[in-house]
């Protein structure tokens, strides 16, 4: 159990362009999921935290109009990049979160953004 | 200096070798996770404790929470153990602060 998916795993877009990856809890309510970034050899960073039905918390830095994360239902959270730069290419991994207070989080496979 | 420091940065054994990753942290923790990150990206979690010891096959994970300290041990290592190797921790809101990884090579 605890299955977490990602689509797409691998996206190539154009500049200027939006693009959006989902994350779905496959056999779990998800009341928390988490968005990360990683770049090539480093470690993750925190992008943002959302929870069901409510606005999600940015991190310091990070741009709340630039990455649209929406966590419309228990099972399904988005990230829309938008209007995408080459400095947006990256890997981004959601991970999930049960309700109960748990701190167990289970992790996406990850999509890996090119913008050209 | 950062939060959670892992070492060594990267390691190479041989097979069958017994491996043991260090992490140390600096802050107050609610749980220490250990994940491993194969190179496609996907991201498996290995272990949560927050006290004591847990072992899962051939993997081994330790906490003392008074020292602030974990390790990750391997026993009879493999090929297909190969992969980065990353600490984490969780402090407020549940956030993870992540350490740097450990990039482990076994070879033949």
């Amino acid at each position: 159990g605890a299955v977490v998916s990602q689509h797409p795993s691998r996206v190539i877009c154009k500049s200027g362009t939006s693009v959006k990856i989902e994350c779905r809890s496959l056999d779990f309510q998800a009341t928390t999921m988490f968005w990360y970034r990683q770049f090539p050899k480093q470690s993750l960073m925190l992008m943002a935290t959302s929870n069901e039905g409510s606005k999600a918390t940015y991190e310091q830095g990070v741009e709340k109009d630039k990455f649209l994360i929406n966590h419309a239902s228990l099972t399904l959270s988005t990230l829309t990049v938008t209007s995408a730069h080459p400095e947006d290419s990256s890997f981004y991994i959601c991970s999930a979160k049960k309700g109960g207070g748990t701190y167990e989080q289970y992790f996406g496979p990850g999509t890996r953004l090119t913008v050209t | 200096k950062n939060e959670v420091e892992q070492s060594p940065q990267n390691l190479t054994a041989q097979e069958g070798e017994f491996i043991t990753i260090n992490c140390s942290y600096s802050v107050g923790i609610s749980a220490l996770h250990w994940l491993q990150q194969h190179p496609g990206g996907g991201i498996v979690s290995l272990f949560m404790l927050s006290s004591g010891k847990k072992k899962h096959g051939r993997l081994i994970a330790t906490i003392n929470i008074q020292e602030k300290h974990s390790s990750l041990h391997i026993t009879a290592s493999h090929p297909r153990d190969s992969a980065v190797y990353i600490c984490a921790v969780t402090g407020t809101a549940s956030k993870l602060t992540f350490g740097t990884g450990t990039r482990l090579q076994v070879t033949l």
